[in-house]
């Protein structure tokens, strides 16, 4: 069966500090796989999507990055965070327009 | 931009009522997902509906896609407290990566 893994489940960074959240699909092969963020309570916001190795595509500006070293890897990293940068991440996995499975998300609180 | 507006944004209800969820669009979609999530966890998928008039219904739940694929709706009778939770739609936008596009959600609180 697949299963998404998403770590940490909580972090606490000082502003300026660098982050890197990790994602990882087990049981399937070449997923698309996608970051959001989320606001306490509300919908999920895309920022990048991917359907390969190496492939991004980011739908919002911001300060962040994403890369995709594996096939079942997908990684979400800043050099220098800001405030604003606070918010619940959540990573998932899909094959074309199915359903989406979700990670258990990380809660990422920028001191 | 497609775009999904989710009605009520939050609902506090008593256990036994019954209650609508209401997903709107002024855009096709090709399917329509719903999701519930609970705090400090990631969504779960629900239902997936895909042909326009299509009725689903998972227990005490029944989705239902409008005959236009532009919206859908959410009902659940005799809700208890375990419905409690925020339920948002999602759609497949244009093109063929999957992305899918997500109402704001709606908050549901069930009372005892």
């Amino acid at each position: 069966s697949q299963t998404i893994h998403q770590w940490p489940a909580t972090l606490v960074q000082p502003v300026g500090s660098p982050l890197s959240l990790e994602c990882t699909v087990e049981g399937t092969s070449n997923p698309n796989l996608y970051w959001y963020r989320q606001a306490a309570g509300r919908g999920l916001q895309l920022l990048f999507y991917s359907v390969g190795i190496g492939q991004i595509s980011s739908e919002v500006p911001q300060n962040l990055s994403a890369s995709r070293p594996q096939d079942r890897q997908f990684i979400l990293s800043s050099k220098k965070l800001l405030l604003s940068d606070s918010s619940f991440y959540l990573c998932a996995w899909s094959y074309g327009n199915y359903g989406y499975t979700f990670g258990s998300g990380t809660r990422l609180t920028v001191v | 931009t497609q775009l999904l507006e989710q009605s009520p944004q939050f609902l506090s209800i008593q256990e036994g009522e019954n209650l609508t969820v209401y997903c709107n669009s002024s855009s096709v979609f090709s399917s329509l997902q719903w999701y519930r999530q609970e705090p400090g966890e990631g969504p779960v998928l629900l239902v997936t509906v895909v042909t326009g008039g299509e009725v689903k219904k998972l227990k005490r739940l029944t989705f239902q896609f409008g005959d236009a694929r532009k919206d859908s709706s959410l009902h659940i009778t005799a809700a208890q407290p375990g419905d409690t939770g925020l339920y948002l739609c999602a759609g497949h936008g244009s093109g063929n990566t999957g992305k899918l596009i997500f109402g704001q959600g709606t908050t549901l609180q069930v009372k005892p």
